[in-house]
């Protein structure tokens, strides 16, 4: 079955990037849109946006201006990167295949920390 | 902006009861292009990814106990589970996508726990 695995830095500086890829085994994966879900600490959870196969992408209208994402068919990954972090951008990080007008599967998540 | 909530914020079931949790949208969710509700629930578990238990309202995914029931269309959904179990508790959300611009958004969730 389709496996997703987030990769990256656990920690980030204030104002710099965050930098996430997201790679899928076992599974189709041209042909597929797949998205980044946000979840801070004990809270709810936050669509980032998707990326589909020719790399078109929806964004989150309230990340759009610092958000990136981008997809490589031939490597099965997709790529995530946040620009400006701030400590509100603290939070773990899922990647997700879309299916049906929703996320499965998903990936662990990745816990990402903006803090100098 | 749309806003969508869920009902209660946390519930207390005895084992072997119903549990019952509410998802409401301010614009609906049901396209006329294939008579279909965009709208999902979640299981999340503490430590865990959220898990699809449910698509198109209704559609229970593959391997999903058949405890796990949704309803409702256009702005008003439910998520039923028939009879508690231990291994039910956790954190669900209900998940909907509007297509103007394309989005998705997640409901604020709902803490369902064992009485």
């Amino acid at each position: 079955q389709v496996q997703l695995q987030e990769s990256g830095p656990g920690l980030v500086k204030p104002s710099e990037t965050l930098s996430l890829t997201c790679a899928v085994s076992g599974g189709s994966f041209s042909g597929r849109w797949w998205s980044w879900v946000r979840q801070p600490p004990g809270k709810g959870l936050e669509w980032i946006g998707e990326v589909g196969p020719d790399g078109t992408t929806n964004l989150n209208m309230s990340l759009k201006s610092r958000v990136t994402i981008s997809v490589d068919n031939s490597k099965t990954q997709f790529y995530l990167s946040l620009s400006s972090v701030t400590a509100a951008d603290t939070a773990v990080y899922f990647c997700a295949r879309n299916h049906n007008f929703a996320f499965d599967p998903w990936g662990q998540g990745t816990l990402v920390i903006v803090s100098s | 902006d749309i806003v969508m909530t869920q009902s209660p914020e946390s519930l207390a079931v005895s084992l072997g009861e119903r549990a019952t949790i509410t998802c409401k949208s301010s614009q609906s969710v049901l396209y006329s292009s294939n008579n279909k509700n965009f709208l999902g629930w979640y299981q999340q578990k503490p430590g865990q990814p959220p898990k699809l238990l449910i698509s198109w309202a209704s559609t229970r995914e593959s391997g999903v106990p058949d405890r796990f029931s949704g309803s409702g269309s256009g702005t008003d959904f439910t998520l039923t589970i028939s009879t508690l179990q231990a291994e039910d508790v956790a954190i669900y959300y209900c998940q909907q996508y509007y297509t103007n611009p394309p989005m998705f958004i997640f409901g604020p969730g709902t803490k369902l726990e064992i009485k």
